[in-house]
């Protein structure tokens, strides 16, 4: 099993939609977590960290649910240029560990 | 400021030959990560710095792969030899020390890497 898991997609909403993203991650002992996003050829681009409950900027919003240790993205008034692939990464409890990336969501936003 | 960036964008080399990546974190990062995405993977984590220090390797998939960071600023990766699966791109990450957002990296543009 992977340490952190994402519905690959392609998750196909219509501009203005509202889509959410789910990801699981097996490492209890993970304590922060990110949703990057990256663009086809281009590097990931931190979109939110979520070091609590969640966290919420703009038309995007991150909840954390450690009981069940799942983390999900929720986009609002979706745009084109949201169109992305949307990665989740874990990270563990210690200082300076590395990051464990989910394979990514691939979302489009259509016209 | 300045983004962290990454020499060259591409490299294409032959099986058995030899090629150094290069890094250059954002200024005032003390931590240097390496990772490597291969076709159809996920980002996986090669090794991480604090600054000339080697934090954690445990990523690094066998002893042609050589990483440095001398004086604590850029890094350099060099496989040596080349072969068939080293193929990917290879981003660095950089990111603060004990201060603020301590967690959060950023990234480089990556270097594709295709071997042939």
């Amino acid at each position: 099993r992977k340490e952190v898991e994402q519905d690959p997609g392609p998750f196909n909403v219509p501009e203005g939609a509202t889509v959410a993203f789910n990801c699981t991650y097996s490492n209890s002992a993970s304590q922060s977590f990110f949703w990057y996003r990256q663009d086809c050829r281009k590097e990931p681009k931190l979109l939110m960290s979520v070091y609590s409950s969640g966290n919420e900027d703009g038309r995007f919003t991150a909840q954390l649910n450690r009981a069940s240790q799942y983390i999900s993205l929720l986009i609002r008034d979706s745009k084109l240029s949201d169109s992305a692939t949307y990665l989740c990464v874990a990270h563990p409890r210690d200082y300076g560990q590395n990051f464990v990336f989910g394979p990514g969501t691939r979302l489009s936003v259509l016209p | 400021e300045a983004g962290v960036t990454q020499f060259p964008s591409h490299s294409v080399i032959e099986k058995g030959q030899t090629v150094t990546l290069r890094c250059d974190p954002i200024s005032g990062h003390d931590n240097l990560y390496w990772y490597r995405r291969v076709m159809g993977k996920e980002i996986k984590f090669l090794l991480h710095f604090v600054k000339e220090s080697k934090q954690d390797e445990s990523g690094m998939p066998n002893n042609r792969f050589l990483a440095e960071r001398t004086g604590g600023t850029y890094s350099t990766l060099k496989v040596q030899p080349a072969e068939l699966e080293d193929s990917g791109v290879y981003f660095c990450a950089s990111s603060q020390g004990f201060t603020g957002r301590t967690y959060e990296q950023y990234f480089g543009p990556g270097t594709r890497l295709t071997v042939t």
